[in-house]
């Protein structure tokens, strides 16, 4: 079990510009989450994949927002045109089945 | 929006002391989990509570959930400064939702050597 994997820990970039995280669950884990997470806050829910479908989408989730799970493997979560508001640790979460959820460490993005 | 809110925001104590945390939900669950998560890392699952379960322990943990209420409580027993660390509850609905969490604001635990 070599736990969930975040890249990039962390990423600062102007606003405007477009980011991808990328994020490898555990192997054998079918179950993929995005969570957003701000200072002083509980994670937010931001999408959910169950093996390559994408199930469940919050209303949090913009159209500037945009998450993959091809072959249902890694994950990525890519935000377009980043604002101000975008700035966060960005969580992602695994799971088999119902079973709880194992975390990576995050993205933490900065936009200036 | 959060699903509910912990009680207090933050709590300091003695090495040694038992520390006790509060949560409460607004919405029917499935089940009820703790999450521990220490500055600037990920979030890691300490115990999980079914809505059917009154009351759950794991080595220094005990969760008691009260569904009638909708709350839980956290009790760390005999604490250590290695505790220190934001506790987090979150909810699983169930059925359609995947299983995905809804946690609440968060306890800041702080134990003094």
């Amino acid at each position: 079990d070599t736990g969930v994997s975040q890249d990039p820990r962390h990423k600062i970039t102007k606003r405007g510009q477009n980011v991808t995280f990328r994020c490898d669950p555990i192997s054998e884990h079918n179950r993929l989450y995005w969570y957003r997470q701000t200072l002083g806050q509980g994670p937010e829910f931001l999408t959910y994949f169950q093996n390559e479908a994408q199930l469940e989408k919050s209303r949090l989730l913009s159209d500037r927002f945009s998450a993959e799970r091809p072959k249902g493997s890694f994950s990525t979560l890519e935000i377009q045109r980043t604002e101000q508001g975008d700035s966060a640790m960005y969580l992602c979460a695994s799971s088999r089945g119902g079973q709880p959820q194992h975390f990576g460490d995050g993205t933490r993005l900065s936009i200036l | 929006s959060q699903q509910g809110e912990e009680d207090p925001q933050a709590l300091s104590i003695q090495e040694g002391e038992n520390a006790t945390m509060n949560c409460s939900y607004k919405t029917s669950i499935n089940n009820l989990q703790w999450y521990r998560q220490n500055s600037g890392r990920g979030l890691v699952h300490l115990i999980l509570i079914r809505s059917n379960e009154r009351e759950k322990h794991s080595g220094r943990l005990r969760v008691t959930l009260d569904t009638s209420k909708k709350s839980s409580s956290l009790l760390i027993t005999a604490s250590r400064a290695a505790d220190t660390a934001s506790y987090f509850c979150a909810t699983d609905a169930g059925g359609t939702s995947g299983s995905r969490l809804t946690f609440g604001e968060g306890t800041q635990l702080t134990v003094n050597p």
